[in-house]
């Protein structure tokens, strides 16, 4: 079975341009989560959808940041304009509704510079 | 707002010996308790988990112990090998949707 699938793995940018992060989420799976991994906080959640629709966006952490689930199997994180702060891990994660474990992506490595 | 705690950021063990990792959580509404594991480049990887209706649950090498009344848990690897070093992530739920995270302990198991 395919896990979450990211893209892409890196991504090196420089301040003020936009930045888009791709996930698909595992088949079947109803939530899909967005996390932001530093040094300092570790995972942090920065939105999830349930069945396509933004359930809680409170973690994300500016106007800079918005995210988009078209359809069941495709999901966006986009950065505009992007900012040297904003350089971190960010993982895509999925879950079914009926169970609380998480797959995780692998993970994409933004660097703004 | 920190509700999952893990104040050693790092751990270092001798192989054969036991791994202890803490972790901490302030939310008492919190039901459901896991570990994960993430290896550089990787994306973190359940590794064993505990219902709050338990105080102790295993599996092979893993051991996870949960101390409600001090919100407390731990994961114990015993015997630790050098394939065990990694980040251990401890994570806290009340429901499927909100799952907070700590920091990430750095575990290295030395040969």
């Amino acid at each position: 079975d395919a896990g979450v699938i990211q893209s892409p793995r890196h991504e090196v940018t420089e301040m003020g341009q936009e930045v888009t992060l791709r996930c698909k989420p595992i088949s079947g799976h109803d939530y899909l989560f967005w996390y932001r991994q530093t040094m300092m906080r570790g995972l942090e959640l920065l939105i999830y959808f349930n069945n396509n629709v933004p359930i809680d966006d409170s973690g994300m952490p500016e106007d800079r940041f918005s995210a988009k689930m078209p359809n069941a199997s495709f999901s966006t994180l986009k950065i505009q304009p992007s900012e040297p702060r904003d350089s971190a891990v960010y993982f895509c994660a999925s879950s079914p509704s009926t169970g609380r474990l998480r797959g995780f992506g692998s993970g994409t490595r933004l660097t703004v510079v | 707002d920190q509700q999952v705690k893990q104040n050693s950021p790092s751990l270092s063990v001798q192989e054969g010996r036991i791994s202890i990792l803490n972790c901490d959580y302030t939310n008492s509404m919190f039901d459901y308790f896991l570990w994960y594991k993430k290896y550089p480049a990787e994306g973190p990887t359940f590794l064993i988990s505990i219902s709050s209706i338990k105080d102790k649950n295993e599996d092979g090498r893993f051991t996870v112990f949960l101390n409600k009344s001090a919100k407390h848990l731990s994961l114990h690897i015993v015997p630790s090998q050098p394939g065990d070093s990694a980040v251990y992530f401890c994570a806290a739920s009340y429901n499927n949707n909100d799952m907070r995270f700590g920091a990430g302990t750095r575990l290295t198991v030395k040969p």
